[in-house]
């Protein structure tokens, strides 16, 4: 079956400690995106990939950056970790940036000590 | 500030009857609306749209109804199963420029009583 797929499904890191989060699709879809939820909150956009176009939301810190290095798989990079960041990090995937719908994976939980 | 609310984070209905969930917006430039489901450990996934250009879309047990002038719209699932239980996610999009990316509200969590 097609679909998007997280790794790890739960990550602890230490304060400060770089991180890696994954993402792989076996849809071929263009765009890829990571979100960040917290605890009874929305999804938050964070940025997102149109092939390999990069675009930041405005409001991500600089403590975020992504790669994507081909069109199946895109990575989430946490520089210095803070408390605050611990949330569900969610990677979803579109065909196109406009009138199709998104397909997300199950999450990874990333807890920070 | 939100552009996207669900002001009822819990609602509890019985199997068999109706559930209705409502979702406000404030963002007059949104013309696409969806509704996700998320179980447990799972991602979200998508539910039923409906344009800005109709005022309701049915699928099924799930029909979503659009009001334009009040910025709001609801999720009805008729009858509702205990498989129904799960949060669920409004989301609203724009068109042109930027307006692409999709505005969630925080979800209401779904409890269907058998």
């Amino acid at each position: 079956d097609a679909m998007v797929i997280q790794n790890p499904r739960y990550q602890v890191t230490q304060f400060g400690k770089p991180v890696t989060l994954s993402c792989s699709q076996t849809l071929n879809h263009n765009v890829m995106y990571w979100y960040q939820q917290k605890s009874s909150q929305a999804p938050k956009l964070l940025f997102h990939y149109y092939d390999k176009d990069f675009n930041n939301e405005a409001d991500t810190p600089d403590n975020f950056q992504s790669r994507r290095p081909n069109t199946s798989f895109c990575f989430l990079d946490i520089r210095s970790p803070g408390l605050g960041d611990a949330a569900m990090y969610l990677c979803a995937t579109s065909r196109d940036i406009r009138r199709s719908s998104q397909y997300f994976g199950p999450g990874t939980r990333l807890t920070v000590l | 500030d939100q552009q996207v609310k669900q002001n009822s984070p819990s609602l509890s209905v019985q199997e068999g009857r109706i559930s209705i969930l409502n979702c406000d917006y404030t963002n007059s430039m949104f013309d696409y609306f969806l509704w996700y489901k998320k179980y447990p450990a799972e991602g979200p996934t998508f539910l039923i749209s409906i344009s800005s250009i109709k005022d309701k879309n049915e699928d099924g047990r799930f029909t979503v109804f659009l009001n334009k002038s009040a910025k709001h719209l609801s999720l009805h699932i008729v009858p509702s199963q205990p498989g129904d239980s799960a949060v669920y996610f409004c989301a609203a999009r724009g068109s042109g420029g930027s307006n692409y990316k999709l505005t969630f509200g925080k979800g209401t969590l779904l409890t269907v009583n058998p």
